[in-house]
């Protein structure tokens, strides 16, 4: 099974701040890593595909970047709407999948 | 407008089975594959794995490999999730999601509400 590690596990930030998550894969995944959004008793919401695609719909200020290993989703100015819990996944040749454990951006 | 709809909210008992569906309206309901995510209370995201209605087709994650069964009916656009004999630690939300049936593609764009079930003696 293919790792996923995300770092960090919670980060406290204020409205404007650019905001950085790193996802590191255990293995080679090549560009295969989204990343999501969820909000407390909501389901998640896409906001990037194939390592930097931006999902229909979401805000410019996501991005993207990363291939191989190593992956960073950023905000480039935090939004109040923006305080959740972001989590990267990875999917491999074979459609199996797995998650990284979460990063929760809190207000500070 | 795409939607996937889950079965409500179950409370069972351990060793009781247990089957949730997943309903799939506004698309092509054979073209994409249906996946299954597991959250336990309070924590993460886990991917439990997929089906594509079209063929049957399903992958597991080894994690959950024979702890339970995925299966479609594409009559009637709806996948499910089943268990044949619930544990107290089975208790989560669980999530279907969508994602499309091409190459790089293994994301899951549009997400069901969850199904909260709880197993408890």
């Amino acid at each position: 099974d293919i790792q996923m590690t995300q770092s960090p596990s919670t980060l406290s930030a204020s409205v404007g701040d650019r905001v950085t998550i790193t996802c590191r894969a255990s293995q080679s995944i090549s560009s295969w890593l989204a990343w999501y959004q969820q909000k407390p008793g909501k389901a998640p919401k896409l906001l990037i595909y194939k390592a930097s695609s931006l999902e229909s719909g979401v805000p410019s200020r996501f991005s993207g970047s990363g291939s191989g290993t190593e992956f960073t989703l950023t905000i480039s100015s935090l939004q109040p709407d923006d305080f959740a819990t972001y989590y990267c996944q990875q999917y491999n040749s074979y459609r199996r999948g797995t998650f990284g454990q979460g990063t929760k951006v809190e207000i500070k | 407008e795409v939607q996937l709809v889950q079965s409500g909210a179950e409370v069972k008992k351990p060793g009781e089975s247990l089957k949730i569906s997943c309903k799939g309206s506004g698309y092509s309901f054979t073209s994409y594959w249906i996946g299954w995510v597991r959250q336990m209370p309070g924590k993460g995201l886990e991917w439990m794995g997929i089906i594509y209605p079209g063929d049957s087709d399903t992958r597991y994650s080894p994690s959950f490999q024979g702890q339970v069964t995925i299966s479609a009916d594409k009559s009637i656009s709806t996948a499910y999730l089943q268990w044949s004999s619930l544990k107290a630690s089975d208790t989560a939300m669980y999530y279907c999601a969508r994602q499309l049936a091409v190459a790089g593609r293994g994301d899951f764009d549009y997400w069901g509400q969850g199904t909260l079930v709880t197993v408890s003696s």
